[in-house]
């Protein structure tokens, strides 16, 4: 079975703080993931990396980075905390590109910034 | 500009009678279709996909269909079970992609 561990299930961070949630899969998949869930809107992408060290912009990448160092592991980086970024963050992985590329979650991290 | 929508944010059903969650699209080059189920607190998971040279695949008690030239994809629970009450997301992807492009959700409640 397809692994994807998220490190941290809950966090509370202060307004201003720089926070790091990270992810590990152990598939050796290509791609990696972080969608954010909110009520009402869904799953939206905020950044993906199809290789180590490489990175693509999603939907809402604004306040966000990420690092990519090892191909098991992709972190998101928020580099200044705002309240707006309370959020459930899902990392995910897939093996590759187009036809059948299922994307495999990980049990998310609940954010919670005061 | 949302390319995938689940227009029913709820739906209810009783136990033992057919669930039908729908899902429009608006991208004629989405050639992969998905459905995953989320419970509160935890990450979602696959359920089935489809491919766009099907226009049906099966697993179980799930079914799922898919009208191209309508853009339009259903997924059948039969017989529904309590254990199904969960958000239901609908994704799709291109030929040449990588993310996936995924609805609002549909929170299916089945009542015994």
């Amino acid at each position: 079975d397809v692994k994807v561990t998220q490190s941290s299930r809950y966090l509370v961070k202060r307004t201003g703080e720089k926070v790091f949630l990270e992810c590990v899969q152990d598939m050796d998949h290509e791609n990696m993931f972080w969608y954010r869930q909110d009520p009402g809107l869904g799953l939206r992408l905020i950044y993906f990396s199809y290789d180590v060290k490489m990175k693509e912009k999603g939907d809402i990448p604004e306040g966000y980075s990420v690092s990519r160092e090892k191909k098991e592991r992709f972190s998101l980086i928020l580099e200044s905390a705002s309240t707006n970024q309370t959020s459930m963050y899902l990392c995910a992985s897939s093996p590759g590109t187009g036809s059948g590329n299922t994307i495999y979650f990980g049990e998310g991290s609940w954010l919670t910034v005061v | 500009d949302q390319q995938v929508k689940q227009n029913s944010p709820s739906l209810s059903v009783q136990e033992g009678r057919i669930s039908i969650l729908n899902c429009d699209y608006t991208n004629s080059m989405f050639d992969y279709f998905l459905w995953y189920k989320k419970y509160p607190a935890e990450g979602p998971t696959f359920l089935i996909s489809i491919s766009s040279i099907k226009d049906k695949n099966e697993d179980g008690r799930f079914t799922v269909f898919l009208n191209k030239s309508a853009k339009h994809l259903s997924l059948h629970i039969v017989p529904s079970q309590p254990g199904d009450s969960a958000v239901y997301f609908c994704a799709a992807s291109l030929h040449s992609g990588y993310a996936l492009n995924f609805g609002k959700g549909t929170s299916l409640l089945v009542t015994p």
